[in-house]
């Protein structure tokens, strides 16, 4: 069981927005960044959002982050078929001393 | 450009010790802020953080697996090597040991290498 709380799957259509939550506690999300990877099938996570709603360069704009206490969420605006992924975020958790990841979304573009 | 690349055997038994080594390039492990971490994924299944070890040596473990891994560097080969002892089938996932980034700015792991899959069998 995750320390993070996402939903285990998402959905859209090409052009639409979906968003992906991610709950967490006081001693994780409450008190610290959250982070998004992104995973495409068969390869390796790569980090979509950094520091709640940093985009590393390269990652497009359609892609953007947020957190408010204790929850977190992705959102992917002009939803595309490249973006079928499984979404993964994570964060800092005070009492495991360590980085924690939550359970991962599988999104689907139909 | 960073890069790290996971090496080891993709098959180990039951109760044996697996060792896996991480060669990274593009960046020294004796700067700060700079730490390399292992997660891994079992088959369909979501990451799990394992192990981090940093510039200054200091090094954390998941709880839930301390007992059974050990973390160590050598810088002048530009290696990270995990250990893992007692392995079970349950071990049996993809490795990815990552770059990791940790000051006041944020804590990320980025990039991460390609992976290794280990499959515990007798």
């Amino acid at each position: 069981q995750s320390v993070l709380t996402q939903p285990p799957s998402a959905s859209g259509t090409p052009g639409q927005r979906v968003t992906i939550s991610c709950s967490g506690s006081s001693s994780n999300i409450g008190s610290h960044y959250v982070y998004w990877y992104q995973q495409l099938p068969g390869t390796a996570p790569k980090l979509l959002i950094y520091r709640n709603n940093q985009r590393p360069s390269g990652v497009p704009d359609r892609f953007s982050g947020s957190k408010s206490g204790t929850s977190a969420s992705l959102a992917i605006s002009g939803l595309r078929s490249e973006d079928e992924a499984d979404y993964y975020c994570a964060s800092w958790d005070d009492n495991l001393n360590g980085p924690v990841f939550g359970g991962g979304t599988k999104l689907t573009v139909l | 450009q960073i890069t790290l690349k996971e090496s080891g055997p993709t098959l180990v038994k039951p109760t044996q010790t697996l060792t896996l080594t991480c060669t990274f390039s593009g960046f020294s492990l004796n700067t700060y802020g700079v730490g390399v971490g292992w997660i891994r994924q079992p088959p369909g299944k979501a990451l799990e953080w394992l192990a981090l070890i940093y510039w200054d040596d200091d090094t954390r473990y998941s709880p839930s697996l301390k007992s059974r891994l050990t973390i160590t560097k050598d810088t002048s080969k530009n290696q990270v090597v995990l250990t893992m002892t007692n392995m079970d089938p349950i071990d049996t996932a993809t490795y990815y040991c990552a770059h990791r980034h940790d000051r006041a700015s944020g804590r990320w792991f980025d990039p991460w290498g390609q992976g290794t899959l280990v499959i515990v069998s007798a």
